[in-house]
């Protein structure tokens, strides 16, 4: 069954809105969730890496003031997608790296989620 | 060079055929090989992980890993219609994010 749960699965909002996506490891603990970003029919793209208990990394290009991210604890990392456009329409997808119990570098992803903003 | 190559396809086969999907890699720090299969609309599921060089083998599939010319196949036995996605290689040196190529997108006929 999956590890990494992603809340929600497709959201759809108004422009100028802002839009939290939440991400969860289900039962492991994940010192470092990644946040991607997949446009149809494209590679998926990182956007951050998301460290618990400090300030996320953000990818060139990446605006770290529209794209909240928070990892308040071992198992949620949440996505903020601020004052959100109808460029920002696309396929959010979270992924986390397992620990010990999930053989260490393993990187599992979210099932991700839909956003459409209109 | 990009760090991972992947032909994107498509790959179109008949049902029961073997598939063959390759992905070449430009860092050698690159130890940890996972292949993930992405359905439309989907996040990638794993399939395999393998930590150096060597063929490992899980059903109908195999990883097999060549460090020495940084390249890794993926092999599909007896494939079926429900093996149609994309296949994206993910070679990994174990404290950095994922760099994926633009994954192989496969589709088994019946």
């Amino acid at each position: 069954g999956a590890v990494v749960s992603q809340h929600p699965s497709r959201v759809i909002c108004k422009s100028g809105t802002s839009v939290k996506i939440e991400c969860r490891s289900l039962d492991f603990q994940a010192t470092t969730m990644f946040w991607y970003r997949q446009f149809p029919k494209q590679s998926l793209m990182l956007m951050a890496t998301s460290n618990e208990g400090s300030k996320a990394t953000y990818e060139q290009g990446v605006e770290k003031d529209k794209f909240l991210i928070n990892h308040a604890s071992l198992t949620l990392s949440t996505l903020t997608v601020t004052s959100a456009h109808p460029e920002d329409s696309s396929f959010y997808i979270c992924s986390a790296r397992g620990g010990a119990e999930r053989r260490g570098n393993t990187i599992y992803f979210g099932e991700g989620s839909w956003l459409t903003v209109v | 060079q990009k760090e991972v190559e992947q032909d994107p396809g498509p790959l179109s086969v008949p049902e029961g055929a073997i598939v063959s999907l390759n992905c070449t890699y430009s860092n050698s720090a690159f130890q940890y090989f996972m292949w993930y299969r992405q359905y439309s609309r989907k996040g990638p599921e794993l399939l395999m992980y393998t930590y150096s060089s060597g063929n490992k083998e899980d059903g109908r599939f195999t990883a097999q890993v060549d460090k020495s010319s940084k390249y890794i196949s993926l092999f599909i036995r007896d494939s079926q219609p429900s093996d149609s996605a994309t296949y994206l290689c993910a070679p990994n040196s174990g404290n950095t994010p994922l760099v994926f190529g633009k994954g192989t997108r496969l589709s088994v006929i019946a």
